[in-house]
């Protein structure tokens, strides 16, 4: 079946602690993103990937790092430098830039 | 500033009633797309339109972009139903992300 799958579903980050998010889609789709939402706001874009080897920021970067070196593969690194890392973590992907996202089950990152 | 707003927040409705979402937005877009989050986080694309109206299933999504003004209608509603419905856009101009609304918490009584 072809899907996008994110782990853990569940993860706990110490005080100074680097931890990554991975997300993985067999869909063949160019373009992925990560999102984080918060209670009460809409979703925010963190980082997107046209496209293998090539990321943009989005609107809330600071504090998170991406790589895309496989085309099926889009990890989200949540640094020690996001002070307010609490939240739901989605990645998504598209066939290309501007078409419909298919979303992957999210990851909930909670802070000791 | 761009921006997207819905309405209502929340809802609740008995089964069987027909449901109204809303979703304005500030300036043009060349898109626009309706999602919907279940409980336990999920987000499943419902429609992306940028004129006129799309239907599926029991679901309707319209667009006036002259109003910039969407609705997303749910016909002969159903417990399963529940869920958040989120509006988001893809403004024009140089523009490469959507822009998401904070979603409407819809709640259907058996």
């Amino acid at each position: 079946d072809g899907g996008i799958t994110q782990s853990p579903k569940y993860l706990f980050r110490k005080e100074g602690q680097n931890v990554t998010l991975s997300c993985e889609q067999n869909l063949n789709h160019d373009a992925m993103y990560w999102y984080r939402q918060d209670p009460g706001q809409g979703l925010r874009l963190i980082y997107y990937s046209q496209i293998v080897n090539d990321f943009q920021k989005g609107d809330i970067a600071e504090g998170y790092s991406v790589s895309r070196e496989k085309k099926e593969s889009f990890p989200l690194t949540v640094t020690s430098a996001q002070k307010n890392p609490t939240a739901f973590y989605l990645c998504a992907s598209s066939i290309q830039l501007l078409e419909t996202q298919y979303f992957g089950p999210g990851t909930r990152l909670l802070v000791l | 500033k761009n921006e997207v707003e819905q309405s209502p927040q929340n809802l609740t409705a008995q089964e069987g009633e027909f449901i109204t979402i809303n979703c304005s937005y500030s300036v043009g877009i060349s898109a626009l797309h309706w999602l919907q989050q279940h409980p336990g986080g999920g987000i499943v694309s419902l429609f992306m339109l940028s004129s006129g109206k799309k239907k599926h299933g029991r679901l309707i999504a319209t667009i006036n972009i002259q109003e910039k003004h969407s609705s997303l209608h749910i016909t002969a509603s159903h417990p399963r139903d529940s869920a958040v419905y989120i509006c988001a856009v893809r403004f024009n101009f140089g523009n490469e992300k959507l822009t998401f609304g904070t979603g409407t918490r819809l709640t259907i009584i058996p």
